[in-house]
């Protein structure tokens, strides 16, 4: 069956990166693109981008352009998603997500703490 | 940028029909998908394509779309149906986005 195992906590200081990684199996990795999806603390959740892992193309939302960015490692089946210059605002849990033609599987989420 | 608009909260008794709605534009070009989130847990797909059913997702769960709004449709609510429904969907770009999220609660 599909699953999607994602990298354990994090606690970063506000200007330090993080990247996040999420290793899928039980379908083919390259033929499906990876979604990265937040949710703050008490919030809604809020699409961040995805990367095609066939050819490592990338969509980001307007709002992440500057300061996200998301890789695949096709011989591990892994993508991961690094955030730079991180803020108290970045802490959230993050999710991989990932949508087939008749199924679609989420990860564990990640929480990403971001603190001084 | 586009947007995805769901009511904050719909409730229901035990056993009568819920129905969440998501309103947006490209709707009627874009499939839409639907993600239950209980408390503490990641989300899960129940409606895929507008309304599409995936394996393992109960019957009462089902979707449906007329113009610009999609519509989640529980029948026969039980007390595990309690959570947070969002729709996600695109615009022509293939950029994604999700509703603000739909509290369901089971009175």
């Amino acid at each position: 069956q599909v699953q999607l195992v994602q990298s354990g906590a994090e606690v970063k200081k506000p200007g330090a990166s993080v990247k996040v990684s999420c290793k899928a199996s039980g379908y083919t990795f390259t033929g499906y693109y990876m979604h990265w999806v937040r949710q703050a603390p008490g919030q809604g959740l809020e699409w961040m981008g995805w990367i095609n892992p066939n050819s490592g193309g990338t969509n980001y939302a307007q709002k992440f352009q500057d300061w996200v960015t998301m890789t695949r490692d096709t011989s591990i089946s892994t993508a991961y998603m690094e955030l730079s210059r991180l803020r108290s605002d970045d802490t959230a849990v993050y999710y991989c997500l990932v949508i087939g033609t008749t199924w679609g599987y989420w990860g564990q989420g990640t929480l990403v703490t971001v603190s001084s | 940028s586009y947007e995805l608009t769901q009511p904050p909260s719909v409730s229901v008794s035990p056993g009568q029909t819920a129905r969440i709605t998501c309103s947006g534009d490209t709707l009627p070009k874009q499939f839409a998908y639907w993600f239950q989130q209980r408390p503490g847990q990641a989300p899960v797909l129940v409606i895929y394509k507008d309304s599409e059913r995936p394996s393992g997702i109960p019957e009462r769960f089902s979707g449906s779309t007329s113009g610009t709004t999609v519509t989640l449709t529980i029948s026969g609510v039980r007390a595990e149906d309690e959570a947070d429904y969002y729709c996600q969907s695109e615009d022509t770009s293939g950029t994604s986005v999700f509703g603000g999220g739909t509290k369901l609660t089971v009175l």
